[in-house]
């Protein structure tokens, strides 16, 4: 049981390229998350799914797309880095949202940088 | 739209002292989860502690116990017996009982740091 993985774990992109951040869990979980830790900000979400072919934004999505084909997988990807995109990003899945259901399992993040 | 506020950017605790990390937070609902997360050097989140907001009692887990003021909107942690393996950032962070999704609103960290 891996748990949450994320690839890559560091990755260096010029202004205007595109990427994509990969993550996955193995543990059937519904709800998966992406956040953006900045220095001195907390982590802030940018999207969420529900299940397999919902997504929807979260506090920070511009520059960023999502998309969930199947329960495991949740890419989340970057259309046009930004150096305003350099930051840690972390994949996160729970269960449910009742109990310790909503507890939320991370990944060990990529760290983004733009130049 | 809820908030969370950690005043504290740093604290410091010798071993095996007792130390409390302050956080607040705003919200119009009336029942809700909060947590503590560890994030040590290597950057892994880790779960601390959870508080569903309709429960009276605080939660403990072994060294980590809370004190949940509801009606202060106040969850601080409290570390007993600190060890050098706490040195840590702690992000206190909430999610709201209804909804369609279980989004985390996180305060921006309490970079705590353990001395012998």
């Amino acid at each position: 049981n891996a748990g949450v993985t994320q690839t890559p774990k560091f990755q260096v992109l010029k202004t205007g390229q595109s990427m994509t951040l990969q993550c996955a869990q193995d543990m059937n979980h519904e709800y998966m998350s992406w956040y953006r830790q900045d220095p001195g900000m907390g982590l802030r979400l940018i999207h969420y799914s529900v299940g397999a072919g919902i997504t929807d934004q979260g506090e920070v999505p511009n520059g960023y797309n999502v998309s969930r084909s199947t329960t495991e997988d949740f890419p989340l990807r970057l259309l046009s880095a930004a150096p305003s995109q350099t930051s840690v990003y972390f994949c996160a899945s729970s269960r449910g949202l009742r109990g310790s259901y909503n507890e939320q399992f991370f990944g060990p993040g990529t760290r983004l940088t733009v130049l | 739209a809820q908030t969370v506020t950690q005043s504290q950017p740093e604290m410091s605790v010798q071993e095996a002292e007792t130390v409390t990390l302050s956080c607040t937070y705003d919200t119009s609902e009336s029942n809700y989860y909060l947590f503590w997360y560890k994030q040590p050097p290597s950057r892994q989140m880790i779960l601390v502690i959870r508080q569903e907001a309709y429960k009276q009692q605080n939660a403990t887990e072994n060294r980590f116990s809370v004190n949940f003021q509801k009606a202060a909107k106040s969850f601080s942690l409290k570390i007993s017996d600190s060890q050098l393996g706490d040195t840590a950032m702690y992000f206190c962070a909430f999610t709201g009982y209804t909804g369609t999704a279980s989004k985390l609103t996180f305060g921006t960290g309490t970079r705590l740091q353990v001395t012998l």
